[in-house]
């Protein structure tokens, strides 16, 4: 049972444009999400979060959005740099933190 | 800032071999967790700690055990492997349920 999912394997944009990346859950009981960042050969890093009572976040570059009633969210980021090549895991948050399956983005000159 | 060690970024281990992974967190905290990471199937958490000599299975905990005998550390342990835990493997620790912070990961690769 996949409760959160990352339907986009891979994502390109070119540097300067902005990249959304998206995220379904199933589980209502969620009570805040994650987005980590993952470069090769490192674990993965925090990034942003949110609460599920609020329905945006927004930390410099990067903001998150979330749409409850859809049980979706989406992280963008602008301008996209090529540093911001990487793979990113959404997650929900119950007692625990479930991930989805990850997009890789690559951002290209 | 947190800290999270694992002791060996690359093993290799033959099939039947025993498997120590070791994880030590500076940070004090509480939870402590072992997830996998697979192509195409994300993170996946085998077990957890939520305290010292405690643990609970996470999603995947078949062919796998951890101990936590103490609280900056925390094991996982593959008592037989198999070719299908050849894998990337994350340590990551937290201080309460939620922002979790990971080691640098072990790559595993049972021949």
């Amino acid at each position: 049972d996949q409760q959160v999912k990352q339907n986009s394997p891979s994502l390109s944009v070119q540097e300067g444009r902005i990249s959304i990346l998206n995220c379904d859950y199933t589980n209502s009981m969620f009570d805040y999400f994650l987005w980590y960042k993952k470069y090769p050969a490192e674990g993965p890093t925090f990034l942003i979060s949110i609460s599920s009572i609020k329905d945006k976040n927004e930390d410099g570059r990067f903001t998150v959005f979330l749409n409850k009633s859809a049980k979706h969210l989406s992280l963008h980021i602008v301008p996209s740099q090529p540093g911001d090549s990487a793979v990113y895991f959404c997650a929900g948050n119950t007692d625990k933190l479930i991930f989805g399956t990850g997009t890789r983005l690559q951002v290209f000159p | 800032d947190v800290k999270v060690t694992q002791s060996s970024r690359y093993l290799v281990k033959r099939t039947g071999e025993k498997v120590f992974l070791e994880c030590v967190q500076d940070m004090d905290h509480e939870n402590m967790f072992w997830y996998r990471q697979d192509p195409g199937l994300g993170l996946r958490l085998i077990y957890f700690s939520y305290d010292v000599k405690m643990k609970e299975k996470g999603d995947i905990p078949e062919g796998y055990s951890v101990s936590r005998e103490k609280k900056e550390r925390f094991s996982l342990i593959l008592e037989s492997a198999s070719t299908n835990q050849t894998s990337m493997y994350l340590c990551a620790s937290s201080l309460e349920a939620g922002e979790l912070f990971f080691g640098e990961g072990s790559r595993l690769t049972v021949l």
